[in-house]
This record gives C-alpha cells, sequence and structure tokens, in this order.
C-alpha cells in the first residue's frame, strides 16, 4: 500500500543555515506529492506540491523536487530563519485512492538565533 | 486561495457530555472533507470522510457512534464527539479538496484545528 517516510526529528539548526528534511514514499501509482507546514497550535498548511516526474515545487524559499527514481521528494531551504520553526510533514495522494492522503509522521524544525 | 474555517478553536468540556465541532469550506464547494486527529508529537490520523448528503466512511477502528458527522451541504461537515471521556482529548483538524471527483493531484486544505479537553 501506499506509505510516506520521514526523518525523524527534532532537527535543530542555527539561523541561516542549510536545511534539508528527508521524504521518501511507496505508492502504487503515480502519486502526486506535497509538504505541508504546522505551526504552533494551528492547522496544516500547504507548503509545496509536485504532480509528476522531475517537477520542482518551491515556495517561501522552500523547495522539493519529485525523483521517481529514488521515491523521494527531500524539503530544501538554502537559509532559514527562526521562524521557519515548525513541523512539516510530507504527503502524497494517489490516483487509485484519490480520496485519501497519506501524511509522513512529521519532522520538528528548531532554528535558534 | 481555498479557505477551510474550522470553529471553535478550543473547547473545555466535562466528561459525557457532548462536543460539536464544524467545519466549512469558505470560498469553494467541497462534496468532500476530512476529518483528523492529532496525538502529541504524532502525525495526522485520518479519522473518517464525510461525504455531502451521504453517509461517512470511517476508518478501521474509529467508533462511529462516538464521532458523529454530517454533512449536510457543500460547504458545512459537523463532527459531535459524543459522551466524551478524557481519552477522547486531542487536536481535531478538517480539511477539504477544492478539486472534483479525479482531481487527485489537488491539495487538501485545512482548517486550523480545535483542541479538545475533556475533563
Amino acid at each position: 500500500g501506499d506509505s510516506v517516510t520521514q526523518m525523524e526529528g527534532p532537527v535543530t539548526l542555527s539561523e541561516e543555515a542549510f536545511l534539508t528534511i528527508n521524504c521518501t514514499y511507496t505508492a502504487t501509482g503515480y502519486p502526486s506529492l506535497f509538504w505541508y507546514v504546522q505551526y504552533p497550535g494551528e492547522g496544516l498548511q500547504l507548503l509545496l506540491k509536485a504532480t509528476k516526474a522531475d517537477d520542482k515545487g518551491s515556495n517561501k524559499g522552500f523547495e522539493a523536487t519529485y525523483r521517481k527514481e529514488t521515491t523521494s521528494f527531500h524539503l530544501e531551504k538554502g537559509s532559514v530563519q527562526v521562524s521557519d520553526s515548525a513541523v512539516y510533514f510530507c504527503a502524497l495522494s494517489d490516483l487509485n485512492n484519490f480520496n485519501k492522503f497519506y501524511f509522513g509522521s512529521g519532522t520538528k524544525l528548531n532554528v535558534k538565533p | 486561495g481555498a479557505v477551510v474555517s474550522q470553529h471553535p478553536s478550543r473547547v473545555i468540556c466535562k466528561s459525557g457530555t457532548s462536543v460539536k465541532i464544524e467545519c466549512r469550506s469558505l470560498d469553494f464547494q467541497a462534496t468532500t472533507m476530512f476529518w483528523y486527529r492529532q496525538f502529541p508529537k504524532k502525525s495526522l490520523m485520518l479519522m473518517a470522510t464525510s461525504n455531502e448528503g451521504s453517509k461517512a466512511t470511517y476508518e478501521q477502528g474509529v467508533e462511529k457512534d462516538k464521532f458523529l458527522i454530517n454533512h449536510a451541504s457543500l460547504t458545512l461537515s459537523t463532527l459531535t464527539v459524543t459522551s466524551a471521556h478524557p481519552e477522547d482529548s486531542s487536536f481535531y483538524i478538517c480539511s477539504a479538496r477544492d478539486g472534483g471527483p479525479g482531481e487527485y493531484n489537488s491539495p487538501l486544505h485545512f482548517g486550523n484545528g480545535t483542541r479538545l479537553t475533556v475533563t
């Protein structure tokens, strides 16, 4: 079945450091891939998405590339800020079961000034 | 962009009472909405899929009689936690897609969640 695996957190970085949060997936079909961000006490916000292989999603300095050959969708940012501190979720939606989103376990990011 | 509004954001109730949580799609119609539960330091657990005009589809292990879902219109779904107990305390989040059937590449849009505390 479909699933998403994320790197365990928390990830602690200093401001302006480079960020990578790994995400790999298993899917029976051709999924669309998403990154969501959750700030404390809030719901999830869509950060970026990619709908087919080699697509790159980007938003607010974050990027992720849909890699079919490695079944990965790693999140990156060149220079993190304190305001990026949040929990990040990788997710997929599969055409074979379009009503369901499969979420990773979430990775908490702490950015220190 | 698509906005999902969830109300209330926080609720405290006594054990044995019922609590209703509302989820509205403000600028789009949602034939399907989804209810999630999030435990501390855990990912989201899909509880049920709410279908406008028909019965909700519950995930395995979710009690239908405890978590009543109603989707009376294309913009409103409600989750009622009946006879709440302290173990029902959690963060409940609703979501909806603004795409039609087959729009699997359209994202989910989430409400801001409801923090339920049962004393």
